[in-house]
């Protein structure tokens, strides 16, 4: 069965330090998989998705996400922090090989120090 | 184009009560997903639908709750009786179809409360 893990429910950095939110996931098969952003009483924004393709996947606002099939990990990594980068972050893994149907983790919430 | 819409946008009704909620997909968009998120329990996929039709629904807490897709473009999650349990973050996605693996976008979501 398909789950994945996010390593940690709080994250803060300081404004212009890097940021690094984790992921475990456990699959059958070679997964889907996914970051979305949640901004405060928002609804849910895709930042990068990999579909076994390159292992190291580049999404919006400067973030990235690199595949690791010998760790199952795909951790979500920014060089640099921004304000507006504060937020709640869902790693996804999907549930089959089409992901018609998706998995969330329980989520990450990345505060930002001025 | 105009994303998912939702609505209303928040929903507050007493116990008892009938509740309808609203999507209307991503125009061209074929699937439907009808999530619930809480502090405690997350974001949790209550149904889908691929081209009208039901596939999974096993999400779904109990009979009080029904999904329907009359068309293409609309779907409606209905709660009766509603319950104080249910208050949520109810969120519509959409999904295309056509490429290897496409990913869902969500609409603003319906903060439901019930008292």
């Amino acid at each position: 069965a398909q789950s994945v893990t996010q390593l940690d429910s709080h994250v803060s950095v300081s404004e212009g330090t890097p940021v690094l939110l984790r992921c475990n996931y456990s699959s059958s098969y070679s997964p889907s998989l996914f970051w979305y952003v949640q901004h405060p009483n928002k609804g849910l924004q895709l930042l990068l998705k990999y579909t076994s393709a390159a292992t190291l996947v580049k999404g919006i606002n400067g973030f990235e996400a690199e595949f690791k099939k010998s760790e199952t990990s795909f951790h979500l990594t920014k060089p640099s922090a921004h304000m507006s980068d504060a937020a709640e972050y869902f790693c996804v893994v999907s549930v089959d090989s089409s992901a018609s149907k998706i998995i969330f983790g329980s989520g990450t919430r990345l505060s930002i120090r001025p | 184009d105009a994303g998912v819409i939702q609505s209303p946008r928040h929903e507050v009704t007493e116990m008892g009560q009938e509740v309808t909620l609203r999507c209307k997909l991503i125009s061209g968009h074929n699937s439907l997903f009808w999530y619930r998120q809480t502090m405690m329990r997350g974001l949790e996929l209550l149904i889908y639908f691929n081209n009208n039709v039901p596939i999974d629904d096993s999400g779904m807490p109990e009979d009080r709750f029904s999904a329907k897709m009359p068309n293409a473009s609309f779907s409606t999650l209905k709660i009766q009786p509603s319950e104080p349990r249910d208050s949520a973050v109810y969120f519509c996605a959409s999904r295309g179809a056509g490429g290897l693996v496409n990913e869902q976008f969500f609409g603003p979501g319906t903060r439901l409360t019930v008292l």
